[in-house]
């Protein structure tokens, strides 16, 4: 099966401009994530995704970040005006709907940022 | 107690080596757990899943103590190749009958010759 989708593998930005990025799950996961992973750390769950809803953002600055998943299948999540400290490797995944979150998580290749 | 927190490491141990790694939760009610393997500069990748008191895959045990509220990895006859950074990842309980998956920072492991 194909897997999780994500492009660009790589940006570089300067401080206060705008970003975004997309994700295609692989096909069937009504679950999508966004994780934003800085260097030394695990990944930290920006917003989650059942079909076209959201499920959990509660770790998303929603000052300067924005996801979307109209149709239920892709995603973009963009960043607006970027800071220094946004500079990371932002992953996505996906799972099949989960019971008691027993699914695990399929990642893409993630995009890394870098903010000048 | 951190939702996750993981053996801080590094990890440095000569090939053949057994090595463990340990990850806490808070979370009681967590069914659930998986160890992702992570190399450098790539995606994390599903290593294994812990459903009931443990699971072994060749020289991978994971074990899981819901009583002490831990999870363990072993990992038996290190190769060169099982260098990398091994996440704990469990389950939380977010809004309404969402779960969300949260990560530990990760033990970074090196085997060397």
């Amino acid at each position: 099966e194909a897997g999780v989708a994500q492009s660009p593998r790589y940006k570089i930005i300067e401080k206060r401009q705008s970003v975004a990025f997309w994700c295609n799950p692989i096909s069937g996961h009504a679950t999508l994530y966004w994780y934003q992973q800085i260097l030394g750390q695990g990944p930290k769950l920006l917003i989650q995704f059942q079909n076209n809803g959201v499920v959990d953002d509660s770790q998303l600055p929603k000052d300067r970040f924005s996801a979307e998943r109209l149709k239920g299948v892709d995603s973009t999540l963009k960043i607006q005006p970027a800071k220094l400290e946004d500079s990371a490797v932002y992953l996505c995944a996906s799972s099949l709907v989960t019971f008691r979150g027993n699914s695990p998580l399929h990642f893409g290749n993630g995009t890394r940022l870098t903010v000048t | 107690r951190k939702e996750v927190e993981q053996d801080p490491g590094p990890f440095n141990v000569p090939e053949g080596a057994t090595v463990a790694f340990n990850c806490t939760y808070s979370n009681s009610a967590s069914q659930s757990f998986f160890w992702y393997r992570q190399d450098c500069r790539k995606e994390p990748k599903l290593l294994m899943s812990v459903y009931s008191s443990g699971n072994e895959d060749g020289r991978f045990t994971a074990q899981l103590n819901r009583a002490s509220q831990y999870i363990s990895l072993l990992i038996r006859d290190s190769k060169l190749s099982d260098s990398a950074t091994y996440l704990c990842v469990v389950p939380a309980k977010g809004g309404g009958s969402n779960y969300k998956l949260t990560f530990g920072k990760g033990t970074l492991l090196t085997v060397n010759p």
